[in-house]
């Protein structure tokens, strides 16, 4: 079963606008990692968080945490058509085997 | 760095046919995972390895998988016999260690007629 729920499944923006996207998950972890799939190809990927850590930048992209409510975001800001993929979280479970688990994903369509 | 290393990228088999598909992880990383992604499941870990030793095979659907690390560079997965619920798009990632990022492959699509 999946430890990480993404939401929404689908989201559909114009370039430049942001792109906020939503994890959900059940069990205490030991950090959330946020990936990104192209059409065709393997996952990447982009940024880890710890569960001690509450926000984290890398470029455009942000990443918050906050472990009370067993959830997480992902924005992606001023976005480009090139950033139209599949965005996942994976959670890595405190107490269990650490084994990134996967949620179903969003989908993200920038319009050029 | 090569990255991770899978082939082949696509395979059409027949029902009944032995499947092998295979995996290079990327050089000193300890971990090699399987994951097999389909519509209606998602992204689903089927084998895990450490150093080349399997540690958790609990989601491997059935005895028609199998998977072996003979070492740190090479790693296969064998369906035997392939059935069409097969069908699916098979990754294999390695990563430093545990609860590190994981290095996928561009995976193998599996289609089973």
């Amino acid at each position: 079963s999946q430890q990480g729920e993404e939401d929404p499944q689908a989201l559909s923006i114009q370039e430049g606008e942001n792109a906020t996207m939503n994890c959900s998950y059940k069990t205490s972890i030991n950090n959330l990692q946020w990936y990104r799939q192209n059409s065709g190809r393997g996952l990447v990927h982009l940024i880890l968080i710890r569960s001690n850590e509450r926000e984290k930048h890398s470029g455009r992209l942000r990443v918050t945490l906050d472990t009370s409510k067993k959830s997480s975001s992902l924005l992606i800001t001023a976005s480009r058509a090139a950033d139209t993929a599949s965005y996942f979280c994976a959670t890595a479970a405190r107490g269990g085997s650490y084994i990134p688990t996967f949620g179903r994903g969003t989908s993200l369509i920038v319009h050029p | 760095d090569a990255g991770v290393i899978q082939s082949p990228r696509h395979e059409v088999t027949e029902m009944g046919q032995e499947v092998t598909l295979r995996c290079k992880p990327i050089s000193g990383h300890d971990y090699l995972f399987w994951y097999r992604q389909t519509m209606m499941r998602g992204l689903e870990l089927l084998i895990y390895f450490n150093n080349n030793v399997p540690i958790d095979d609990s989601g491997m659907p059935e005895d028609r998988f199998s998977a072996k690390m003979p070492n740190a560079s090479f790693s296969t997965l064998k369906i035997q016999p392939s059935e069409p619920r097969d069908s699916a798009v098979y990754f294999c990632a390695s990563s430093l260690g545990i609860g590190s990022p994981l290095h996928f492959g561009n995976g193998t699509r599996l289609t089973v007629t």
